[in-house]
């Protein structure tokens, strides 16, 4: 009964590196989320994706970009590492829109 | 813009009633939604209600619902150290794939 898993846990970058964070559900479900969370504020929309095949923007896009590879995984990555995108990451997915999500435990990524 | 708001931190004793208590700025949002995330985890929805309700009761959890100012509070009856963790509550806006996440509350439960 995973649920919502992320790669890695952990991740430390050098300022203009690049990594991609993996998101997989078993759920089946249409809709996956990317936020970050940072000190003092909440969760953020990075990207999300409606269903298999579409993506769109979310609050906070710059120095994104994500890959729907197929209606269980969800990939965020990150070109050119910059120490602003120092965060938790934490990949969601509902059924439909904004519906109950569920989370993976989140990824921690220092950018140094 | 639409904003959530919450304060940052309470400490109560075990045994006694948490209240959480967050406010919103928009009134168009479908749901409110609690949230709960212990250490080193993601979030869990813990309980939820519709914009359309004053009050919901879930075992030990009761949300209730003040549109008029816009106010949302989470009680937590009988408090336990396992409910140690940060709370957040958020607004849901169904078909625009739009939530607004406030910055979370720290609960902390002395044994």
């Amino acid at each position: 009964n995973a649920g919502v898993t992320q790669t890695p846990k952990f991740q430390v970058l050098k300022t203009g590196q690049s990594m991609t964070l993996q998101c997989a559900q078993d759920m089946n479900h249409n809709s996956m989320y990317w936020y970050r969370q940072d000190p003092g504020m909440g969760l953020r929309l990075i990207y999300y994706s409606a269903s298999e095949g579409t993506t769109d923007k979310g609050e906070v896009p710059n120095g994104y970009n994500v890959s729907r590879l197929n209606k269980r995984e969800f990939s965020l990555r990150l070109e050119s590492a910059a120490p602003s995108q120092t965060s938790v990451y934490f990949c969601a997915s509902s059924e439909v829109d904004n519906t109950e999500a569920f989370f993976g435990q989140g990824t921690r990524l220092t950018v140094v | 813009g639409e904003d959530v708001e919450q304060s940052l931190f309470l400490s109560v004793r075990e045994g006694d009633s948490s209240v959480i208590n967050c406010t919103y700025t928009d009134s168009s949002s479908t749901y409110l939604y609690w949230y709960k995330q212990e250490p080193g985890a993601g979030l869990q929805l813990l309980t939820y209600i519709f914009s359309n309700m004053d009050m919901k009761q879930d075992q030990r959890l009761t949300v209730l619902l003040n549109k008029k100012d816009k106010h949302l509070s989470l009680r937590i009856a009988d408090t336990q150290t396992g409910d140690s963790a940060i709370y957040f509550c958020a607004e849901i806006y169904t078909g625009g794939f739009k939530t607004i996440f406030g910055a979370g509350t720290r609960l902390f439960v002395k044994a």
